[in-house]
């Protein structure tokens, strides 16, 4: 079993539609939460970061932690174009381990 | 500020071909680690270093191997390359060595082995 699971999609969605992107995780060590996007031929950049479950909110973007469910969310409002990219979502426990990635396209 | 640099973007080469890989950190991050994507996967862990000595290693073979300098920039070898070592190679800076440190990326060297 994988440390983390994570939906490759693709997901394609209309311009201004609400996104949900999902991860789930089978250890309870981790600790650190994060989500990463990925533009083609890019490296990763950061998006959130979270520790503890909860909700953490950066704009559009809103990042969900069910420490109990082992189960991470990111949700994106008022989708647009420009969002269009993989997006990882990133766990660690004295290392990182990162999810397959999921390919979102906000179609016009 | 200048975010994580990663020298060359592109690089062909041959099986069985030796290649090195540079990254610099971002200023005043001392942790540098090394991260394999193949396409369609999320990054895979290689290496970690932290005021030049290692910190942790991945599942990879002894044919890669890394070190870092004490200016904080950081080279990935890999020796006796394969076909299968065709990947996106991702170096990560952060400030400190542990999880709560999260990882900024570079944007990679694209390693294709022919």
């Amino acid at each position: 079993q994988k440390e983390v699971e994570q939906d490759p999609g693709p997901l394609s969605v209309p311009e201004g539609a609400i996104v949900s992107l999902n991860c789930t995780y089978s250890n309870s060590a981790f600790q650190y939460f994060m989500w990463y996007r990925q533009y083609s031929r890019k490296g990763p950049e950061l998006l959130m970061y979270t520790y503890s479950s909860g909700n953490k909110e950066d704009g559009r973007f809103t990042a969900q932690v069910d420490k109990s469910s082992k189960y991470i969310s990111l949700f994106i409002r008022d989708s647009q174009p420009s969002d269009s990219a993989t997006y990882l979502c990133a766990m660690s426990r004295n290392q990182f381990y990162f999810g397959t990635g999921t390919s979102l396209t906000v179609i016009p | 500020d200048a975010g994580v640099t990663q020298s060359p973007t592109h690089l062909i080469k041959t099986r069985g071909q030796h290649v090195t890989l540079r990254c610099s950190p971002i200023s005043g991050h001392k942790s540098v680690s090394w991260y394999q994507q193949v396409l369609g996967q999320g990054p895979q862990f290689i290496f970690q270093y932290y005021e030049k000595e290692e910190r942790g290693r991945g599942n990879f073979p002894d044919r890669f191997s890394a070190r870092q300098f004490p200016n904080y920039s950081s080279e990935l070898n890999v020796n006796a390359l394969l076909l299968g070592d065709s990947a996106l190679y991702l170096c990560a800076s952060s400030s400190g060595t542990g999880s709560e440190s999260p990882l900024h990326f570079g944007n990679g060297t694209r390693l294709t082995v022919t």
